[in-house]
């Protein structure tokens, strides 16, 4: 039992760039999250998922899209990266209860 | 803007006192849960308490929760030096999908 996996854990990107983020949870969780953490600061959510096919925006969602095509696994792409989305980013997933969310290691994603 | 912040931003105490972090929401509740994150990790959960309670005790962590004022407090008694970390309230708000989190506090232990 991996819990949630996420992939790659570093990046470096140029502005324009694209690229995909890859979540993994072996829980069979039906929510997951992507959020991201800038320094010193608290988690934003960015989109989120509540099953297999849906997604929907959270409280920072531009210039950042989502697929979930399987339920174990969630996709979050930079079509054209900005040195504004240098942060680093945490996949979480949950059951419908929402009392425990389990958290990914993170991605650390830098943006010249 | 988020839904949760925490005061104080930052804390530092000496090994063996206790520390007190406070939290306060927006909106209407059915849970308020606690997270921790060590520097440069995934956050990871602390307790939760639910709308219909008060205090909530898990080893040396006492959460207490006031819902007319909404806000909520983590208590750590006998705090180490492994204590240090980031603390984050999250709560869902007015969904029953999403945890939105607070802006943290920092707390440092000194041995």
């Amino acid at each position: 039992n991996a819990g949630v996996t996420q992939t790659p854990k570093f990046r470096v990107l140029k502005t324009g760039q694209s690229m995909t983020l890859l979540c993994a949870q072996d829980m069979n969780h039906e929510y997951m999250y992507w959020y991201r953490q800038d320094p010193g600061m608290g988690l934003r959510l960015i989109h989120y998922s509540v099953g297999e096919g849906t997604t929907a925006k959270g409280e920072v969602p531009d210039g950042y899209n989502v697929s979930r095509l399987k339920k174990q696994n969630f996709l979050l792409g930079l079509e054209s990266a900005a040195p504004s989305q240098t942060s680093v980013y945490f996949c979480a997933s949950t059951t419908q209860r929402l009392v425990d969310v389990y958290f990914g290691p993170g991605t650390r994603l830098t943006v010249l | 803007s988020q839904q949760g912040e925490e005061d104080p931003q930052a804390l530092s105490i000496q090994e063996g006192e206790n520390a007190t972090m406070n939290c306060s929401y927006k909106t209407s509740i059915n849970n308020l849960q606690w997270y921790r994150q060590n520097s440069g990790r995934g956050l990871v959960h602390l307790i939760l308490i639910r709308s219909n309670e008060r205090e909530k005790h898990s080893g040396r962590l006492r959460v207490t929760l006031d819902t007319s004022k909404k806000s909520s407090s983590l208590l750590i008694t006998a705090s180490r030096a492994a204590d240090t970390a980031s603390y984050f309230c999250a709560t869902d708000g007015d969904s029953s999908y999403k945890l939105i989190f607070g802006s943290g506090t920092r707390l440092l232990v000194r041995p």
